[in-house]
């Protein structure tokens, strides 16, 4: 299986900071990476697909990047609406996999 | 629009059965493999495995070989979950979760989570 490792696993900045979160692949993924955030008590929602892809009505100050095992999710100005964990995803191959989450709270 | 509505929580005792439902609407049924992903306390989403939705044949990851069941209702467009002789440890939230167009396996719908909570 493809291990997903999240760095960190938690952080706390302020409304305004520019904020990345990493995702390393236990072997090569190309490109196959997801990024999803999950609110409390909620599912979790698609933010990139395709590693670099911006899923539709997500904010353009979410973007991801990155290829074969070391991807990034950058937030380039961060807003209190955007704490939550955030997941990266493998699908490129079976079975799926996740990172362990990093959890972002605004000071 | 595309909507995954799953059935309500559910309290079980261990040994018993629970069948969780996953209705799906705004779009072909067929078109798109369904997966399943569990979620335990405190812990990120696992990935159960899929059921290719036009054949009905179910993939499970190692670890839900066994108890877990992936099915099919085409004609009312609903998967289901059935996991049996239930144990404490699969308390979790269970989500269904449909690949997004063109990028299959990445998830870009999902149902709202059911609750299994199981105790006695």
């Amino acid at each position: 299986d493809v291990q997903m490792t999240q760095s960190p696993s938690s952080l706390s900045a302020s409304v305004g900071d520019r904020v990345t979160i990493t995702c390393r692949a236990s072997q090569g993924i190309v490109s196959s990476l997801a990024w999803y955030q999950q609110k409390p008590g909620k599912a979790p929602e698609l933010l990139v697909y395709a590693a670099s892809r911006l899923e539709s009505g997500v904010p353009s100050r979410f973007s991801g990047s990155g290829s074969g095992t070391d991807h990034t999710l950058t937030i380039s100005s961060l807003q209190p609406e955007d704490f939550g964990i955030y997941y990266c995803q493998q699908y490129y191959t079976i079975p799926r996999t996740f990172g362990q989450g990093t959890k972002v709270e605004i000071k | 629009q595309v909507q995954l509505e799953q059935s309500g929580s559910e309290l079980k005792k261990p040994g018993a059965s629970v069948k969780i439902s996953c209705k799906t609407s705004g779009y072909t049924f067929t078109t798109y493999a369904m997966n399943w992903v569990r979620q335990a306390p405190g812990q990120g989403p696992e990935w159960m495995g899929w059921i290719n939705t036009n054949t009905g044949n179910p993939t499970y990851a190692q670890g839900f070989k066994g108890r877990f069941v992936f099915s099919l209702d085409t004609s009312v467009s609903t998967a289901f979950l059935q996991i049996s002789s239930l144990k404490a440890e699969d308390t979790a939230v269970y989500y269904c979760a449909r690949d997004r167009p063109y990028y299959s396996g990445s998830f870009g719908f999902w149902g709202q989570g059911t609750l299994v909570n199981v105790s006695s």
